[in-house]
């Protein structure tokens, strides 16, 4: 089956600073890519996904990297907030219901 | 809208109580979830249900009982619970088929005593 690679654990920046979280997926058949931001307390929130058909996706001040040929794809955010303070898992999908496997998750800690 | 929409969102129950959680998404997606999260780890899953019928069995114990009534409606049918079961469990919904969207509900913390 597929397994996920998340890295980092924890990860703190300072307000305006950059953030990279990166994943590697094991099964070349994995397809689909989302990321989500669990805020504490709440249900884990879509907030970008790519496909394999697509090497970079970019919404505002989030921005996420594929590279199918490594297995690996990457979470970019730009000028951190400390509402950007979560958790923030990768998954991958490539199973016909879209059932997820997601990373063991990034504690992300933006510092005013 | 974007919604799944779970109840309880907090519930405690006894090893020997039946209880249920109940789950509702009205964006017309044809197959829905349940996931088990435990503190500090990822989402597991457990059950799918596509086009009101039990697709996946990830070998979840007896004593967690799935049911979906309908196309907006999933329940989770809880008897005989341990402590050990005491997680919080998400609800989820999506199109059916690879690479489509999941959205989840904020999910229902259940503690067994």
């Amino acid at each position: 089956g597929e397994n996920v690679e998340q890295h980092p654990s924890t990860l703190s920046v300072q307000e305006g600073d950059s953030a990279v979280i990166k994943c590697t997926y094991s099964d070349s058949a994995s397809n689909y890519f989302p990321w989500y931001k669990q805020e504490l307390g709440k249900g884990p929130q879509l907030i970008i996904d790519i496909r394999s058909n697509v090497g970079e996706k970019k919404d505002q001040r989030i921005a996420v990297t594929l590279n199918k040929t490594a297995k690996h794809f990457s979470l970019h955010i730009t000028e951190t907030q400390p509402e950007d303070s979560a958790v923030y898992f990768c998954a991958a999908s490539n199973r016909g219901y879209s059932t997820l496997t997601f990373g063991k998750g990034t504690m992300l800690l933006v510092s005013p | 809208d974007t919604e799944v929409t779970q109840t309880p969102k907090h519930l405690v129950m006894g090893m020997t109580n039946k209880k249920s959680l109940k789950c509702e998404q009205h964006m017309g997606h044809r197959a829905m979830y349940w996931y088990k999260q435990k503190a500090k780890k990822p989402p597991e899953l457990m059950f799918v249900y596509s086009y009101e019928k039990l697709s996946i069995n990830e070998s979840v114990p007896s004593r967690f009982s799935p049911e979906c009534p309908n196309s907006s409606l999933l329940n989770l049918h809880l008897h005989a619970l341990q402590p050990e079961d005491s997680a919080l469990y998400l609800c989820a919904s999506s199109s059916p088929g690879a690479g489509n969207t999941i959205y989840f509900g904020e999910g229902s913390w259940l503690t067994v005593v």
